[in-house]
């Protein structure tokens, strides 16, 4: 069990470059999860998927931030144009059922992203 | 005001002892109460989920209570270990997901 990918590990980028951040959830969950954490702010879900279609998308931030999931082993969040406050660890989380449910969670290890 | 509060913000013990932290939450109803588990550099692991209808639910030495009526839920940690070093995340969901802001636990020897 690979569990769930996530991948850079980390990027540093310049404010205004686009960054993409990738996600391969575990074969066979159906819901795909993409979260924000900051020390302010703490855990944040941004965008729910199920069954690769968009359910809830009320945490994105703004028209900047966008996902997509093609097919059901691979998920983007892509941020156009960056900005310093977009800095965050971001996770991607997968779940053999839907959000709400009683199945857990689980977690990639995240994406740390510094926007300079 | 967050619709789910964590206490104590931090917390350090020694090795062996118990603890116990706290999650109060506003959220009413909801589907499910599940705390989690996070290691510096990772990702949150889930130690628990709880149904409304459910008091308790144990996983080794972590045991989560959940009183409804006070809309309460704690984790107690039993025999700590160094490995319990960790933030702790409490989340309850209805038809969206609240959050917590952790507490941060640290076991010395």
């Amino acid at each position: 069990d690979a569990g769930v990918i996530q991948s850079p590990r980390h990027e540093v980028t310049e404010m205004g470059q686009e960054v993409t951040l990738r996600c391969k959830p575990i074969s066979g969950h159906n819901s795909l999860f993409w979260y924000r954490q900051t020390m302010m702010r703490g855990l944040e879900l941004l965008i729910y998927f199920n069954n690769n279609v968009p359910i809830d998308d009320s945490g994105m931030p703004e028209d900047r931030f966008s996902a997509k999931m093609p097919n059901a082993s691979f998920s983007t969040l892509k941020i156009q144009p960056s900005e310093p406050r977009d800095s965050a660890v971001y996770f991607c989380a997968s779940s053999p059922s839907t959000a709400y449910s009683n199945q857990p969670q689980h977690f990639g290890d995240g994406t740390r992203l510094s926007i300079l | 005001k967050n619709q789910v509060e964590q206490s104590p913000q931090s917390l350090i013990i020694l090795e062996g002892k118990n603890c116990t932290l706290q999650c109060n939450y506003t959220v009413s109803p909801f589907s499910n109460l599940r705390w989690y588990k996070q290691d510096t550099g990772r990702g949150p692991v889930s130690l628990t989920i709880m149904t409304f209808s459910e008091n308790t639910k144990s996983n080794g030495r972590y045991t989560a209570t959940l009183d409804a009526d006070t809309k309460q839920s704690s984790l107690h940690i039993t025999a700590s270990q160094l490995s319990d070093s960790a933030s702790y995340i409490c989340v309850v969901s209805n038809n969206d997901m609240r959050f917590g802001a952790g507490t941060r636990l640290t076991v010395k020897p």
